[in-house]
């Protein structure tokens, strides 16, 4: 059974530049995160989709987007690229938008230079 | 705002020298706490997931228990296979039927042939 796949690993972005990251969830799953991890500041939440919609988002500013297909793939972009958006992105995905073990991806580095 | 602590930040033990991992939490009214696993350059990897104050859950060598104000990830003569950082979550009942973790920082554990 494949993983959460999110592509690509690497990234090094020029400050104010955007960027798109790819999350393909465990098939079957409909819901998926997506979280920024930091040395600083650890893993926050960025926003959680659940069959196209966005339920939730967390306290990141405007620059932070993101969407869902229906087959349930996700993406989000950051724009006007920051060295402060340097990070580990990951995303998750479950079957339900539940508590129910959710499996993370190997994340996406972005540096941002 | 639900905060979470881990407790130590790092810790170094002898193969075969149990201990346990704390992380205490305040939030206003906890669906479920979790527990990760993160290796160097991975996404985190799904442990236990606890829902009331005196559950406990075990794997291998590894429990999880939860009171009313944390909870203890306790490691019964570790191997260094299981070094790495431990990550604890919860979510809270406000955002029930959207997921959405907040993270303690980590304990980053070493365990010592």
């Amino acid at each position: 059974k494949a993983g959460v796949t999110q592509t690509p690993r690497y990234l090094i972005k020029t400050r104010g530049q955007q960027v798109t990251l790819s999350c393909s969830p465990i098939s079957g799953h409909r819901s998926v995160s997506w979280y920024q991890q930091t040395p600083g500041q650890g893993l926050q939440f960025l926003f959680e989709y659940f069959s196209e919609t966005q339920r939730n988002k967390g306290n990141f500013p405007g620059r932070f987007s993101g969407r869902q297909f229906s087959n349930s793939r996700s993406e989000m972009n950051v724009s006007t690229l920051e060295l402060g958006d340097s990070a580990l992105y990951l995303c998750a995905s479950s079957f339900l938008s539940d508590n129910y073990g959710y499996t993370f991806g190997s994340g996406t580095r972005l540096t941002v230079v | 705002e639900d905060q979470v602590t881990q407790s130590p930040e790092a810790l170094r033990l002898q193969e075969g020298e149990s201990s346990s991992l704390n992380c205490s939490y305040t939030v206003s009214g906890l669906r479920g706490l979790f527990w990760y696993r993160q290796d160097p350059g991975k996404g985190p990897e799904f442990l236990f997931t606890l829902y009331s104050a005196g559950e406990e859950k075990e794997k291998e060598r590894l429990k999880a228990t939860l009171t009313k104000k944390e909870s203890f990830l306790h490691i019964t003569a570790p191997k260094p296979e299981d070094s790495a950082t431990y990550l604890c979550a919860v979510q809270t009942s406000e955002r029930a039927g959207s997921y959405q973790l907040t993270f303690g920082k980590g304990t980053k554990l070493s365990v010592i042939p």
